[in-house]
């Protein structure tokens, strides 16, 4: 397997502006994570998913970002409008059920201008 | 609710040198615990992990930790380091029902010549 897929790996968009960052998980793993990483927060959970259902959104920092699931092989997180604050380092991981390990993609490095 | 404290935001260290990277958790719960590392610009690979039986786990490049449960810290060891383990390491945290990992806010360890 390829691993945990993330795209784009790099992304600079201007404040106001609509941002999708998009995730494939490993096949056959139930449970999808997105973390947010920035030198001031470290490493935050945003949202978690297990088979494609959100289960735990309480790290989602406000209203203009949201992410789903629409498959077992898809993941997207919208932040629509971005802001500078915003800018940071978004992973993906992703876990099999009944295992402890889980796996990273290698994130999206996100800069709002 | 769990949180984990690394007091070090950065250890440098020479080559060969014995180096531990501490780590301390509080949580109401049983807990499984982690050590992940970061090389640049790449994202989270499992180091080692304490889930239950012996407290003191092994990764396959010659680090260690120790889970003391008293003392609620799961430090990091390794006897001689080499310029290679040159990275960010994070310990992470997770409740039994193997939720979602809680990070702590990680530790830049330099390996110098």
């Amino acid at each position: 397997d390829a691993g945990v897929i993330q795209s784009p790996r790099h992304e600079v968009t201007e404040m106001g502006q609509e941002v999708t960052l998009r995730c494939k998980p490993i096949s056959g793993h139930d449970y999808l994570f997105w973390y947010r990483q920035t030198m001031m927060r470290g490493l935050e959970l945003l949202i978690y998913f297990n088979n494609n259902v959100p289960i735990d959104d309480s790290g989602m920092p406000e209203d203009r970002f949201s992410a789903k699931m629409p498959n077992a092989s898809f993941s997207t997180l919208k932040i629509q409008p971005s802001e500078p604050r915003d800018s940071a380092v978004y992973f993906c991981a992703s876990r099999p059920r009944g295992d402890t390990e889980a796996f990273f993609g290698q994130g999206t490095r996100l800069t709002v201008v | 609710a769990q949180s984990v404290t690394q007091l070090d935001s950065q250890v440098p260290v020479f080559e060969e040198a014995p180096v531990e990277l501490r780590c301390n958790y509080s949580s109401s719960v049983s807990v499984y615990l982690f050590w992940y590392v970061q090389y640049p610009n790449q994202g989270l690979q499992l180091l080692l992990k304490y889930l239950s039986g012996s407290t003191l786990v092994e990764s396959i490049n010659g680090f260690e930790a120790e889970f003391n449960k008293s003392q609620t810290s799961f430090h990091l060891r390794k006897p001689s380091v080499h310029i290679s383990d040159t990275a960010e390491y994070f310990c992470a945290v997770s409740d039994t029902g193997r939720r979602a990992l809680t990070f702590g806010s990680g530790t830049r360890l330099q390996v110098q010549p």
